[in-house]
């Protein structure tokens, strides 16, 4: 199936670890996203990479950090888990371009719950 | 810059009534304007999109949007409501001249009664 695929779904952890979320798609696409979805359902960009290039760095605490390996991935890690990053993280992809025309495909996110 | 307002953020109606779910957008350039649905605990699904072609879209699952530049909505209709409709819906704007950004309204939750 051509999609975008998120690990894991659900994610429970303590306060203080260290965890990451991955994503990959097999659209062919070359621009991919990271979405975070607050309690209230509110959606609202982190970053985004384009061909494994950051190009957008929204106000995002530093112990969030992107990676990319290929332009078919981008993983994220988050360092010292707070109480406050519980949300649901969606990746996205788009190719280069095209999101003014035809959006983005998104995953089916991961519910990040801090205890 | 660019900007969403969804009117409602709650929305119930029955079962075989209409939908309309409100949305107003600001933009600096001509947008492309988007209707996305979450079904609990599920991903986005993009319905419709409009991009400067007809103002009047269709989508998917029945419904359709009508884009107003004079008013700078984009509501969002569906003739008659089903069961299966009942989800989180966003509108969201995209600029050409920051093509890598969409920006999300906050969301109308649509409650189906039988």
């Amino acid at each position: 199936d051509t999609a975008v695929s998120q690990t894991p779904k659900y994610l429970v952890t303590q306060m203080g670890n260290d965890k990451s979320i991955k994503c990959e798609q097999n659209l062919g696409h070359d621009t991919m996203y990271w979405y975070k979805q607050d309690s209230k359902k509110f959606l609202k960009i982190m970053f985004s990479y384009n061909n494994k290039e950051l190009i957008i760095n929204e106000t995002v605490p530093n112990r969030f950090s992107p990676k990319s390996p290929d332009k078919a991935h981008l993983n994220l890690h988050i360092n010292s888990l707070e109480l406050g990053d519980s949300a649901v993280y969606f990746c996205a992809s788009s190719r280069l371009g095209q999101s003014f025309n035809y959006g983005y495909t998104f995953g089916s996110g991961t519910r990040l719950t801090v205890v | 810059a660019q900007s969403v307002t969804q009117l409602d953020s709650h929305v119930s109606v029955s079962e075989g009534t209409p939908v309309l779910l409100r949305c107003n957008y600001s933009s600096s350039y001509s947008p492309s304007l988007f209707w996305y649905v979450q079904h609990p605990n599920k991903g986005l699904q993009l319905l419709l999109k409009y991009t400067s072609a007809a103002t009047l879209v269709k989508g998917i699952n029945g419904f359709e949007a009508e884009f107003k530049k004079s008013e700078t909505s984009f509501h969002l209709t569906k003739p008659s409501a089903h069961m299966s409709d009942a989800a989180e819906y966003f509108c969201v704007v995209s600029e050409g001249a920051d093509d890598y950004k969409l920006s999300f309204g906050a969301g109308t939750t649509v409650t189906v009664r039988a």
